[in-house]
This record gives structure tokens, C-alpha cells and sequence, in this order.
């Protein structure tokens, strides 16, 4: 069976520090989907990133960068020099192709960065 | 940007009662979700369809729970006789490929 954990619940940082959100997963299918999606205040849903398990290579987006490691099954997001409007709940969620890619999502992580 | 709507944005309705909410999906996508939030907690996927049926669901979609999509825009869950557990945000979600998911804003209900 499919499960997301982020065992980091609640997360303070001072304006300008790094941060990495854990991640890590278990599933019995190959061929798989990780994701992660931000959840400010506003309550949406927003997408940030998706990565195949057959890709591991590590992506930068401007402050924000994904290390996916299948060895560890971690797929951890660490975000650069954060900002306050970084505050917000950030959810790891993974798909399987088995299972209609359906999102299970882990219990999120709630960021505040403080001014 | 085209994106998945959700009306309405919060929903008070008593126990034991039906509720409809409505969302509209990307127009070019061909996959839809219903997930749920309890306040506080994780999203849960609830239901997908495809191709004008359920593909899978999930435990909590039980015999109070239904979708449909009654026009070629709409895709409606509807909850036949709420319970006090069923408050929670409830979140549509659409896709082209099933790969990548757009949310929706959700809806926040309310049972009491």
C-alpha cells in the first residue's frame, strides 16, 4: 500500500534562512509520480512540482529545489533565503499509474517564516 | 490562465440534509477528482472519473456519496443525507493526462 510521510509537522524560520521539508514515501509500484503542492492561508491548492520515477534528477526553480532520492525514497523540497509569503502548509502527495494516479498526500508541513 | 472553478465557496447546511457542490473543470481535461480536507488534516482523495464513470474510490466514498457530470462543463458531488463528519473543505480537481492535477479553490462545508 501507498504512504507519504512528513514527519516535520510545524516548522519556524527566520526571513532569509534555508529550509528542506522531508519527505519520504513507500509504494510497491515502479513506475510512480511524487508531487508537491503549497496550501497558504487562502486554503487553494497549489501545484509546485511533479517528478516520474524514472527521473531522478534534482530541479531548481528560483529559491525552490527538489532532491529526489529513490535509494533513501525521499523526495525532500528545500526552499532559498525564505521569504514570509513562503508561509504555509506544503503537502507531499505520490500517484501510482496503478492506481489511476490518484494524489495520496502526506500530512503536510506547516512553514512559518518569520519577518 | 484557464482554471477549475468551485462554487459555492462555503456551504451550511444541517444534518441529514443534501448538498450539492459543483465544480467546473478545465475545459480540455479529461479527468476529475474529488478530494476532501478536515479542518487541520490531510487532503483525501475521495473519488476520479473518466470517460463518464467512476475509475476509483476510495473508502470514504460511500453509498451517501455521488458524482456526475451532467453537461459537457459541470462535475457535481452530491452527499445524500450529510452527517456532522462530512464538514470539510472538498476540493475538485481536473486533468488532461490523469498526471497532473489542477485544484480547485474548494468548498468549505459545513454540517450542523
Amino acid at each position: 500500500a501507498q504512504k507519504v510521510t512528513q514527519a516535520q509537522t510545524e516548522i519556524s524560520v527566520v526571513e532569509k534562512e534555508d529550509v528542506t521539508l522531508d519527505c519520504v514515501y513507500e509504494t510497491r509500484d515502479t513506475t510512480y509520480y511524487l508531487f508537491w503542492y503549497k496550501q497558504p492561508p487562502s486554503g487553494e491548492l497549489v501545484f509546485l512540482i511533479r517528478r516520474n520515477s524514472f527521473d531522478e534528477q534534482n530541479e531548481i526553480s528560483g529559491r525552490y529545489s527538489w532532491n529526489f532520492q529513490k535509494s533513501t525514497s525521499s523526495f525532500n523540497f528545500t526552499i532559498t533565503a525564505s521569504q514570509v509569503v513562503d508561509s504555509a502548509v506544503y503537502f507531499c502527495a505520490l500517484s501510482e499509474e496503478t492506481g489511476a494516479n490518484n494524489l495520496f498526500f502526506g500530512t503536510g508541513t506547516r512553514l512559518t517564516v518569520i519577518p | 490562465e484557464p482554471e477549475v472553478t468551485q462554487t459555492p465557496s462555503h456551504q451550511v447546511t444541517q444534518m441529514g440534509q443534501e448538498v450539492i457542490l459543483r465544480c467546473v473543470p478545465i475545459s480540455n481535461h479529461l479527468y476529475f477528482y474529488w478530494y476532501r480536507q478536515i479542518l487541520g488534516q490531510k487532503v483525501e482523495f475521495l473519488v476520479s472519473f473518466y470517460n463518464n464513470e467512476i475509475s476509483e474510490k476510495s473508502e470514504i466514498f460511500d453509498d451517501q456519496f455521488s458524482v456526475e457530470r451532467p453537461d459537457g462543463s459541470n462535475f457535481t458531488l452530491k452527499i445524500r443525507s450529510t452527517k456532522l463528519e462530512d464538514s470539510a473543505m472538498y476540493f475538485c480537481a481536473s486533468s488532461e493526462d490523469s498526471y497532473e492535477q489542477y485544484f480547485g479553490p474548494g468548498t468549505r462545508l459545513t454540517v450542523t
